[in-house]
């Protein structure tokens, strides 16, 4: 059974950078069967998918975020990374991991969630 | 990127059958997924494909598509499918999810 844990600071000030990991049990990174993703959702609204990362490392970011997002792979550690830049408070969010798989681009496997809030 | 239009809001007696569906242009190439979320909860993938459920999701939760529309039905509701229901779709490389329906079981 696949796992995933969602890691990171739960405030973050207006205009610094947003840092998460999201480690994998169960199930490995370096698989080529999955995308694994980053999606958030504000309180009380629905889900916005961030971005995801191949076993490759190819990237994939949606526009209205790509200019601030990075994710990035630890295939020795197991887990994945999301970075966010120059955060305002409309990035307060709860954010998941999760796993997408490659043929029918379901997300199958989803961590918790975190809150993480920006403010000063 | 499209995006997937979804009812705000559905109600269903319980014991009845209630469709919930998604219209987008990105659906007329690829299948949608489903997710049901409750409070406080991480959603959870109820329906995926042309019609797979994954395993331990009940049998009265079923899907279909037809042009540029997808739904889910719950034949059957019970009061414990009342939740958040989110569609989704690949859009070419991207990602896409409406912006969700609140199921409420009378």
């Amino acid at each position: 059974q696949v796992q995933l844990q969602e890691s990171g600071p739960g405030l973050v000030r207006p205009s610094e950078t947003l840092s998460l990991t999201c480690t994998v049990s169960g199930g490995s990174v370096s698989s080529g069967s999955y995308y694994w993703t980053w999606i958030r959702q504000p309180p009380g609204k629905g889900l916005e998918w961030i971005g995801y990362i191949y076993y490759s490392g190819t990237t994939n970011y949606n526009p209205s975020l790509k200019s601030r997002v990075t994710i990035s792979l630890d295939t020795s550690k197991n887990r994945f990374s999301l970075g966010l830049t120059s955060v305002t408070a409309a990035d307060t969010a709860v954010y998941y991991c999760a796993r997408i798989s490659s043929v029918w681009f379901e997300v199958g496997y989803w961590g918790q969630g975190t809150l993480v809030a920006v403010s000063s | 990127s499209s995006e997937l239009t979804q009812d705000p809001a559905v109600s269903v007696a319980l014991g009845q059958t209630v469709r919930i569906t998604c219209q987008g242009d990105s659906l007329r190439t690829y299948y949608a997924s489903w997710y049901q979320q409750k409070p406080g909860q991480a959603p959870i993938l109820v329906m995926y494909g042309k019609n797979n459920r994954p395993l331990g999701i009940p049998d009265r939760f079923s899907g279909s598509s037809s042009r540029n529309t997808a739904s889910l039905t719950i034949t059957g509701a019970q009061a414990e499918d009342e939740a958040d229901f989110y569609c989704s779709s690949r859009d070419s490389n991207d990602v896409v999810f409406g912006g969700g329906t609140k199921l409420t079981v009378l």
